[in-house]
């Protein structure tokens, strides 16, 4: 059971555009919401995250918005950089239990 | 402290051997977590640990697979007789809990299993 999704499994983007990554989930009941980087051969690198109360943090050039009722939240980059090329998930976490990760969308940024 | 570190980076097995793989998490953290990933998949939850004791383990992980933690320090993973569908990215990571806040997790660079 896929608790949380990520429906485009690639991105383009020329550099000095926006990046626009999107994430859904299912299950009401999460506490807090992350976004994670990965590049070839290393494990995700943490990135931004969001607390549920809350529908939109900011750190830099990395914007994180939660839209609750719908039960999604979506990363902006921006200015997008070539170094941001890799795979981003998205991950949700009730309290005291597990991370639920998304499938992955991999970020091209285009010179 | 340089983060968290697994060993082998790589492992390849013929079907049916048994293999081990350690992760060393951050020193003060006191969650490890264990995770398999596959291609085109996100990391799935196989189990986790506060401290040496193992406390939820995903259905994922068949009893052909067992994690230790004895210490409360390193963990280990273990694959009896593995199988072709066993290859995957194992990804270990850390986080420290504090109270009921949110923790963060640190991951390793992952031990990558092919199965012949």
């Amino acid at each position: 059971d896929q608790q949380v999704k990520q429906n485009s499994p690639s991105l383009s983007v020329q550099e000095g555009r926006i990046s626009i990554l999107n994430c859904d989930y299912t299950n009401s009941m999460f506490d807090y919401f992350l976004w994670y980087k990965k590049y070839p051969a290393e494990g995700p690198t943490f990135l931004i995250s969001i607390s549920s109360i809350k529908d939109k943090n900011e750190d830099g050039r990395f914007t994180v918005f939660l839209n609750k009722s719908a039960k999604h939240l979506s990363l902006h980059i921006v200015p997008s950089q070539p170094g941001d090329s890799a795979v981003y998930f998205c991950a949700a976490i009730r309290l005291g239990n597990q991370f639920y990760f998304g499938t992955g969308t991999s970020l091209t940024v285009i010179p | 402290d340089t983060g968290v570190s697994q060993d082998p980076r790589h492992k390849i097995t013929k079907r049916g051997q048994n293999v081990t793989f350690r992760c060393d998490p951050i020193s003060e953290h006191n969650r490890l977590y264990w995770y398999r990933q596959t291609l085109g998949q996100g990391p799935e939850f196989l189990t986790y640990f506060q401290n040496e004791a193992q406390l939820e383990k995903s259905r994922l992980l068949s009893d052909r697979f067992s994690a230790e933690r004895p210490k409360g320090s390193f963990s280990t993973l273990e694959i009896q007789r593995t199988e072709q569908g066993d290859s995957a990215m194992y990804l270990c990571a850390s986080s420290l809990l504090a109270g009921a806040t949110y923790n963060e997790q640190f991951f390793g660079p992952g031990t990558r299993l092919t199965v012949l």
